[in-house]
């Protein structure tokens, strides 16, 4: 059964440092890896999508990578903002028609 | 915003009680999902359809069952709801069976069950 870790649970750093949130998951047999944004009382929105086959994607200032071998994906968010606050959820698919397994995500707080 | 319309948006029911939860699209996806989402759990997957009539089985489907008989309307029916059944509930879609497709979120319905 793949697990999926995000580490930390929380974290809150002052606005415009860079930082790294960090994802496991324990099958490597996985079709994509997401990572998603949830404001608190919504629903998620799709950030980044890393396929099996590829290592990194950018997006603004958000890059993602993919590490498969070693079962692993950072988020890094450069020159952080208060508007980055909410909970970021990585999730990995397996392929088909088969849901995500998701992480229990990390809360960012981005201090003014 | 993909177009995924969930209703109702808040619930409080009682125990025993059958409730059904609507997800409706307009993007004419194949793929639609149901999760839950609970506290110290994350998301996780109800159940899910691959088409119209076509539903499997996820993660933590006891209790709970599903139909759809139309593209854009997903059925999540909880036959005698319990307390253990209290939680937020997403609904989401996708296009295609592809390692480049996301999937899209509806706004969640807030399910009490007292």
């Amino acid at each position: 059964k793949q697990e999926v870790t995000q580490i930390p649970a929380a974290l809150s750093v002052p606005e415009g440092e860079n930082l790294v949130l960090n994802c496991s998951f324990t099958d490597s047999a996985i079709y994509n890896l997401q990572w998603f944004r949830q404001d608190p009382g919504k629903g998620l929105t799709s950030l980044l999508l890393i396929q099996s086959s590829q290592r990194e994607q950018t997006s603004g200032r958000l890059n993602a990578s993919l590490d498969k071998s070693s079962g692993r994906s950072t988020l890094y968010i450069a020159a952080s903002q208060p508007g980055d606050s909410a909970t970021y959820l990585c999730a990995v698919g397996r392929g088909g028609a088969d849901g995500l397994t998701f992480g229990k995500g990390t809360h960012l707080i981005i201090q003014p | 915003d993909a177009g995924i319309t969930q209703s109702p948006r808040h619930k409080v029911t009682e125990t025993g009680t059958p409730v059904t939860l609507r997800c409706h699209q307009t993007e004419n996806h194949r793929y639609m999902y149901w999760y839950r989402q609970d506290p110290g759990h994350g998301l996780r997957l109800i159940h899910y359809s691959y088409g119209v009539k076509d539903t499997d089985k996820g993660e933590v489907s006891d209790g709970y069952s599903v139909s759809r008989s139309k593209t854009e309307d997903f059925l999540l029916t909880l036959e005698s709801a319990t307390s253990s059944q209290t939680s937020v509930y997403f609904c989401a879609i996708s296009e295609r069976e592809s390692s480049t497709d996301t999937q899209y979120f509806g706004p969640g319905t807030r399910l009490t069950v007292l």
